[in-house]
Protein backbone atom coordinates (compact mmCIF):
# COMPACT_ATOMS: atom_id res chain seq x y z
CA UNK A 1 0.00 0.00 0.00
CA UNK A 2 1.34 3.56 -0.99
CA UNK A 3 0.23 6.89 0.93
CA UNK A 4 1.24 10.21 1.18
CA UNK A 5 1.20 12.92 4.18
CA UNK A 6 1.01 16.59 3.71
CA UNK A 7 1.69 18.54 6.68
CA UNK A 8 -0.33 21.88 6.95
CA UNK A 9 -3.29 22.41 5.04
CA UNK A 10 -2.53 26.29 4.68
CA UNK A 11 1.05 28.00 4.21
CA UNK A 12 1.80 31.89 4.61
CA UNK A 13 5.44 33.27 3.39
CA UNK A 14 6.24 36.89 2.48
CA UNK A 15 7.16 37.66 -0.77
CA UNK A 16 10.88 36.99 -1.29
CA UNK A 17 10.91 34.60 1.73
CA UNK A 18 12.34 30.93 1.57
CA UNK A 19 8.64 28.24 0.80
CA UNK A 20 8.87 24.82 2.45
CA UNK A 21 5.80 22.56 1.63
CA UNK A 22 6.60 19.30 3.71
CA UNK A 23 5.27 15.73 2.54
CA UNK A 24 6.07 12.39 4.02
CA UNK A 25 5.20 9.13 1.61
CA UNK A 26 5.03 5.37 2.86
CA UNK A 27 5.50 2.77 0.09
CA UNK A 28 6.71 -1.08 0.60
CA UNK A 29 8.85 -0.48 -2.59
CA UNK A 30 11.14 2.44 -3.94
CA UNK A 31 8.43 4.84 -5.32
CA UNK A 32 8.23 7.51 -7.97
CA UNK A 33 7.58 10.78 -6.45
CA UNK A 34 5.47 13.50 -7.70
CA UNK A 35 4.72 17.45 -6.62
CA UNK A 36 1.63 18.89 -9.10
CA UNK A 37 0.16 22.65 -8.93
CA UNK A 38 -3.11 23.62 -9.02
CA UNK A 39 -3.86 27.17 -9.74
CA UNK A 40 -7.06 28.78 -9.35
CA UNK A 41 -9.77 27.05 -11.60
CA UNK A 42 -7.58 25.05 -13.35
CA UNK A 43 -6.47 21.50 -13.84
CA UNK A 44 -3.34 20.07 -11.85
CA UNK A 45 0.00 19.97 -13.81
CA UNK A 46 3.19 18.64 -12.82
CA UNK A 47 6.01 20.63 -10.91
CA UNK A 48 8.30 17.48 -10.49
CA UNK A 49 9.37 14.26 -10.30
CA UNK A 50 11.19 12.23 -8.69
CA UNK A 51 12.50 8.33 -10.61
CA UNK A 52 15.42 7.64 -8.47
CA UNK A 53 17.75 8.88 -11.12
CA UNK A 54 18.85 12.22 -8.57
CA UNK A 55 17.99 12.82 -5.02
CA UNK A 56 17.63 16.52 -5.65
CA UNK A 57 15.27 17.26 -8.12
CA UNK A 58 14.78 20.54 -9.73
CA UNK A 59 11.15 21.54 -11.33
CA UNK A 60 9.40 24.42 -13.32
CA UNK A 61 9.11 27.84 -11.66
CA UNK A 62 11.96 27.71 -9.58
CA UNK A 63 10.91 24.88 -7.25
CA UNK A 64 13.16 21.88 -6.46
CA UNK A 65 12.48 18.65 -4.08
CA UNK A 66 14.83 16.18 -1.95
CA UNK A 67 14.32 13.15 -1.74
CA UNK A 68 15.25 11.21 1.77
CA UNK A 69 14.89 7.98 1.95
CA UNK A 70 15.73 7.75 5.71
CA UNK A 71 13.16 10.40 6.38
CA UNK A 72 10.64 8.72 3.93
CA UNK A 73 10.08 12.68 2.95
CA UNK A 74 10.20 14.49 -0.31
CA UNK A 75 9.64 17.83 0.83
CA UNK A 76 9.12 21.03 -2.06
CA UNK A 77 11.26 24.25 -1.49
CA UNK A 78 11.85 27.27 -3.54
CA UNK A 79 14.13 30.18 -2.06
CA UNK A 80 12.09 33.06 -3.08
CA UNK A 81 8.65 33.10 -3.11
CA UNK A 82 6.66 35.13 -5.77
CA UNK A 83 3.13 35.91 -6.06
CA UNK A 84 2.70 33.94 -8.38
CA UNK A 85 3.47 30.95 -6.58
CA UNK A 86 0.19 31.36 -4.53
CA UNK A 87 -1.76 27.98 -5.57
CA UNK A 88 -2.53 24.62 -4.21
CA UNK A 89 0.11 22.03 -4.00
CA UNK A 90 -0.11 18.34 -4.21
CA UNK A 91 2.36 15.71 -3.20
CA UNK A 92 1.79 12.39 -5.16
CA UNK A 93 3.42 8.77 -4.87
CA UNK A 94 3.09 5.83 -7.30
CA UNK A 95 4.52 2.63 -6.73
CA UNK A 96 4.36 1.26 -9.90
CA UNK A 97 2.32 -1.51 -10.49
CA UNK A 98 -1.20 -0.49 -12.51
CA UNK A 99 -0.05 3.33 -12.32
CA UNK A 100 -2.53 4.37 -9.68
CA UNK A 101 -1.21 7.79 -8.47
CA UNK A 102 -2.16 8.53 -4.85
CA UNK A 103 -2.41 12.07 -4.08
CA UNK A 104 -2.00 13.97 -0.65
CA UNK A 105 -4.87 16.34 0.44
CA UNK A 106 -3.00 19.42 -0.55
CA UNK A 107 -1.19 22.40 0.87
CA UNK A 108 -2.57 25.78 0.38
CA UNK A 109 0.13 28.30 -0.61
CA UNK A 110 -0.43 31.57 0.55
CA UNK A 111 1.87 34.78 -0.46
CA UNK A 112 1.75 37.82 1.71
CA UNK A 113 2.96 41.39 -0.50
CA UNK B 1 -2.22 23.34 -22.27
CA UNK B 2 -1.96 19.71 -21.16
CA UNK B 3 -4.07 18.18 -24.41
CA UNK B 4 -6.39 16.71 -22.17
CA UNK B 5 -10.01 17.99 -23.00
CA UNK B 6 -13.22 17.90 -20.19
CA UNK B 7 -16.48 18.95 -21.37
CA UNK B 8 -18.68 20.75 -20.24
CA UNK B 9 -16.49 23.06 -18.00
CA UNK B 10 -19.72 23.71 -15.69
CA UNK B 11 -22.56 22.12 -15.12
CA UNK B 12 -26.46 22.59 -13.11
CA UNK B 13 -28.84 19.77 -12.18
CA UNK B 14 -31.33 18.60 -9.31
CA UNK B 15 -30.89 15.54 -7.58
CA UNK B 16 -31.93 12.27 -8.71
CA UNK B 17 -31.00 13.86 -12.35
CA UNK B 18 -27.83 11.52 -14.26
CA UNK B 19 -25.10 13.79 -15.98
CA UNK B 20 -22.44 12.41 -18.48
CA UNK B 21 -18.54 13.71 -18.58
CA UNK B 22 -16.69 13.45 -21.21
CA UNK B 23 -12.66 13.45 -21.58
CA UNK B 24 -10.65 13.50 -24.53
CA UNK B 25 -6.92 12.40 -23.63
CA UNK B 26 -3.75 13.49 -24.51
CA UNK B 27 -3.28 12.17 -28.03
CA UNK B 28 -1.52 9.23 -28.31
CA UNK B 29 -1.89 8.31 -24.29
CA UNK B 30 -3.95 5.25 -23.73
CA UNK B 31 -4.70 5.20 -20.19
CA UNK B 32 -7.96 7.88 -18.54
CA UNK B 33 -7.88 8.47 -15.33
CA UNK B 34 -10.98 10.05 -13.23
CA UNK B 35 -10.89 11.99 -9.99
CA UNK B 36 -13.06 13.50 -7.42
CA UNK B 37 -12.10 16.81 -6.02
CA UNK B 38 -14.07 18.26 -3.09
CA UNK B 39 -13.48 20.39 0.12
CA UNK B 40 -13.82 18.34 2.37
CA UNK B 41 -12.57 14.87 0.78
CA UNK B 42 -9.68 16.53 -1.50
CA UNK B 43 -8.77 14.61 -4.66
CA UNK B 44 -10.27 10.74 -5.07
CA UNK B 45 -9.30 8.66 -7.43
CA UNK B 46 -12.37 7.31 -9.18
CA UNK B 47 -11.26 4.82 -11.69
CA UNK B 48 -8.75 4.05 -14.36
CA UNK B 49 -9.30 2.55 -18.02
CA UNK B 50 -6.13 1.31 -20.36
CA UNK B 51 -7.24 1.39 -23.84
CA UNK B 52 -10.73 0.57 -23.66
CA UNK B 53 -10.62 -2.05 -20.31
CA UNK B 54 -10.85 -1.04 -16.63
CA UNK B 55 -7.54 -0.98 -15.07
CA UNK B 56 -8.10 0.11 -11.35
CA UNK B 57 -10.55 1.33 -9.12
CA UNK B 58 -10.98 3.66 -6.44
CA UNK B 59 -13.73 5.19 -4.01
CA UNK B 60 -16.63 5.20 -7.20
CA UNK B 61 -19.81 4.48 -6.09
CA UNK B 62 -22.07 2.23 -7.48
CA UNK B 63 -23.91 5.01 -8.79
CA UNK B 64 -21.29 6.45 -10.79
CA UNK B 65 -19.70 4.70 -14.09
CA UNK B 66 -17.56 5.20 -16.55
CA UNK B 67 -16.18 3.51 -20.16
CA UNK B 68 -13.35 4.41 -22.40
CA UNK B 69 -14.72 4.00 -26.04
CA UNK B 70 -12.12 2.78 -29.03
CA UNK B 71 -11.01 6.07 -29.79
CA UNK B 72 -9.60 6.21 -26.11
CA UNK B 73 -12.44 9.12 -25.12
CA UNK B 74 -13.90 8.27 -21.66
CA UNK B 75 -16.94 9.34 -20.15
CA UNK B 76 -18.41 9.45 -16.62
CA UNK B 77 -22.00 8.69 -15.84
CA UNK B 78 -23.42 9.84 -12.57
CA UNK B 79 -26.94 9.01 -12.02
CA UNK B 80 -29.32 9.40 -9.19
CA UNK B 81 -26.91 12.48 -8.30
CA UNK B 82 -27.36 13.76 -4.47
CA UNK B 83 -25.87 17.06 -3.24
CA UNK B 84 -22.92 15.49 -1.82
CA UNK B 85 -21.92 14.39 -5.89
CA UNK B 86 -21.38 18.53 -6.03
CA UNK B 87 -17.50 18.43 -6.86
CA UNK B 88 -14.63 19.13 -9.40
CA UNK B 89 -14.57 16.20 -11.65
CA UNK B 90 -11.00 15.97 -13.64
CA UNK B 91 -9.87 13.75 -15.89
CA UNK B 92 -6.35 12.44 -16.41
CA UNK B 93 -4.66 10.52 -19.02
CA UNK B 94 -0.91 9.03 -19.29
CA UNK B 95 1.11 6.67 -21.55
CA UNK B 96 0.97 3.23 -20.77
CA UNK B 97 3.36 1.75 -20.34
CA UNK B 98 4.84 4.27 -18.20
CA UNK B 99 7.98 4.11 -16.04
CA UNK B 100 6.98 7.16 -13.80
CA UNK B 101 3.15 7.20 -13.79
CA UNK B 102 3.20 11.34 -14.65
CA UNK B 103 -0.82 12.31 -15.30
CA UNK B 104 -1.59 15.13 -17.93
CA UNK B 105 -4.90 16.93 -16.21
CA UNK B 106 -8.08 18.43 -18.01
CA UNK B 107 -9.08 21.53 -16.72
CA UNK B 108 -12.22 20.12 -14.96
CA UNK B 109 -16.09 19.91 -15.19
CA UNK B 110 -17.73 21.46 -12.20
CA UNK B 111 -20.36 19.76 -11.11
CA UNK B 112 -23.20 21.55 -8.85
CA UNK B 113 -26.22 19.19 -7.45
CA UNK B 114 -29.35 21.24 -6.19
Amino acid sequence: AQSVTQLGSHVSVSEGALVLLRCNYSSSVPPYLFWYVQYPNQGLQLLLKYTSAATLVKGINGFEAEFKKSETSFHLTKPSAHMRDAAEYFCAVNSGGYQKVTFGTGTKLQVIP
Amino acid sequence: DSGVTQTPKHLITATGQRVTLRCSPRSGDLSVYWYQQSLDQGLQFLIQYYNGEERAKGNILERFSAQQFPDLHSELNLSSLELGDSALYFCASSVEPADTGELFFGEGSRLTVL
